[in-house]
């Protein structure tokens, strides 16, 4: 059974870093699929943010770009994503998520993690 | 920016038909997935590839898609269905991929 859990700090200050990972249990994420983050403000919609192959390829999202990096680490079974310079709008619910990809296009997040929520402060 | 659009709410009674709709513009190529969304709980997905229904997701979902515009249909409503409900596509390069705002389902 595929697992997917987020970790990351409790809370981050505006200006900073946030840096979260995601631990993939039940499947080797050098098998295949794209991974991709999600976020979530409180009480608001769903968020694509990018998506990783585990060779490195990713799409990000145009809003974010300047400030994201996505990588995995296939030795961990991880896939981590760093968002720099952050300001209180960057609050969410992070979820991570198996992406399908049939070698032409990538389809549905079939599998998601739990999410963690990540306040930035002011 | 890529925009997908859903009404921001919809309510049924118990056993009639809900239907929620998502419009963007490069529908007519790329296909329609959508989330259910409980209270507290990561998204699962009910439809893909427009109208197709992951093992496990009851009959009662079904999903079409003809030109800008998609509709995520639920037969026989029950409460237990109430949510929020995401449609998720991908803009006309391929490269972005949005959700659209999200649609508050109420059966009562």
């Amino acid at each position: 059974q595929v697992q997917l859990q987020e970790s990351g700090p409790g809370l981050v200050k505006a200006s900073e870093t946030l840096s979260l990972t995601c631990t993939v249990t039940g499947y080797f994420i050098s098998s295949g699929y794209y991974w991709a983050w999600i976020r979530q403000p409180p009480g608001k919609g769903l968020e694509w943010i990018g998506s990783i192959y585990f060779r490195g390829n990713t799409y990000y999202t145009s809003s974010l770009k300047s400030r994201l990096t996505m990588s995995v680490d296939t030795a961990k079974n991880q896939l981590s994503l760093r968002l720099t310079s952050v300001t209180p709008a960057d609050t969410a619910v992070y979820y991570c998520a198996r992406q399908e990809y049939n070698g032409n296009f990538l389809g549905a997040f079939d599998v998601w993690g739990q999410g963690t929520l990540v306040p930035v402060s002011s | 920016s890529y925009e997908l659009t859903q009404p921001p709410s919809v309510s049924v009674s118990p056993g009639q038909t809900a239907r929620i709709t998502c419009s963007g513009d490069a529908l007519p190529k790329k296909y329609v997935y959508w989330y259910q969304q409980k209270s507290g709980q990561a998204p699962v997905l009910v439809i893909f590839e427009d109208n197709k229904r992951p093992s496990g997701i009851p009959e009662r979902f079904s999903g079409s898609s003809s030109g800008t515009m998609a509709t995520l249909t639920i037969r026989g409503a029950q409460v237990d269905d109430e949510a929020d409900f995401y449609c998720y596509s991908t803009d006309s390069s391929g490269d972005q991929r949005v959700f659209g705002g999200g649609t508050k389902l109420t059966v009562l």
